[in-house]
């Protein structure tokens, strides 16, 4: 079955505290991100790799880190979580970009406290 | 700055009402206009359009774009409760801009 999968799917912590957030899917899909989504904000995107090596900025980055060793995975990285980090989290595939559907995977609801 | 906005930002409707939810864009180098439906969990794809005026059904959504005007609807005719969800609409174009997502339309549909 094609998926996106995400670890954990819920997660409190309390600042300071390094975390990652594991992403998968099985799509061989170039294209990943990650977003937060937060009340009255909708979707914002934090990072996005279009291939392996290949990661770039999205609207809101700071705090955040990723990294793109193989196709199939996309961590995202808190080294230092604050409470303005309390968030949904999705990750997401795609063939491409721009011009295909993306694919979400379940969401990781984060408390930073 | 690339922007997508959503019209309305809720909606209630009865059973068997017909609705249609507005997105305009403004993207870069713009390549695709995607509708997303999220119930209380991630977003599920519903259509991509990236010609102008060529209408994509399925069941009882539709959704045509405007490349001129710079716009899209989605149409849901017959609503059904199960249709209560928040619809996003995003914006995609080509190089390294981000995709964008408008801050969605939540639509209720009571019985």
């Amino acid at each position: 079955e094609a998926q996106v999968t995400q670890n954990p799917r819920y997660l409190i912590t309390v600042t300071g505290k390094k975390l990652t957030v594991t992403c998968s899917q099985n799509m061989n899909h170039e294209y990943m991100s990650w977003y937060r989504q937060d009340p009255g904000l909708g979707l914002r995107q934090i990072y996005y790799s279009m291939n392996v090596e290949v990661t770039d900025k999205g609207d809101v980055p700071e705090g955040y880190k990723v990294s793109r060793k193989e196709k199939r995975n996309f961590p995202l990285i808190l080294e230092s979580p604050s409470p303005n980090q309390t968030s949904l989290y999705f990750c997401a595939s795609a063939a491409d970009r721009g011009f295909y559907e993306q694919y979400f995977g379940p969401g990781t609801r984060l408390t930073v406290t | 700055e690339d922007k997508v906005v959503q019209s309305p930002l809720s909606l209630v409707v009865h059973e068997g009402d017909t609705v249609t939810l507005n997105c305009s864009y403004e993207v870069t180098n713009f390549r695709s206009l995607l509708w997303y439906k999220q119930e209380k969990k991630a977003p599920t794809f519903l259509f991509m359009l990236t010609s102008s005026g060529i209408e994509k059904k399925s069941g009882r959504l539709s959704s045509i774009l405007d490349k001129k005007e710079l716009f899209s609807i989605l149409n849901i005719t017959a609503t059904q409760t199960g249709d209560s969800a928040v619809y996003l609409c995003a914006g995609g174009g080509s190089g390294n801009t981000p995709l964008v997502f408008g801050k969605g339309t939540r639509l209720s549909v009571i019985a």
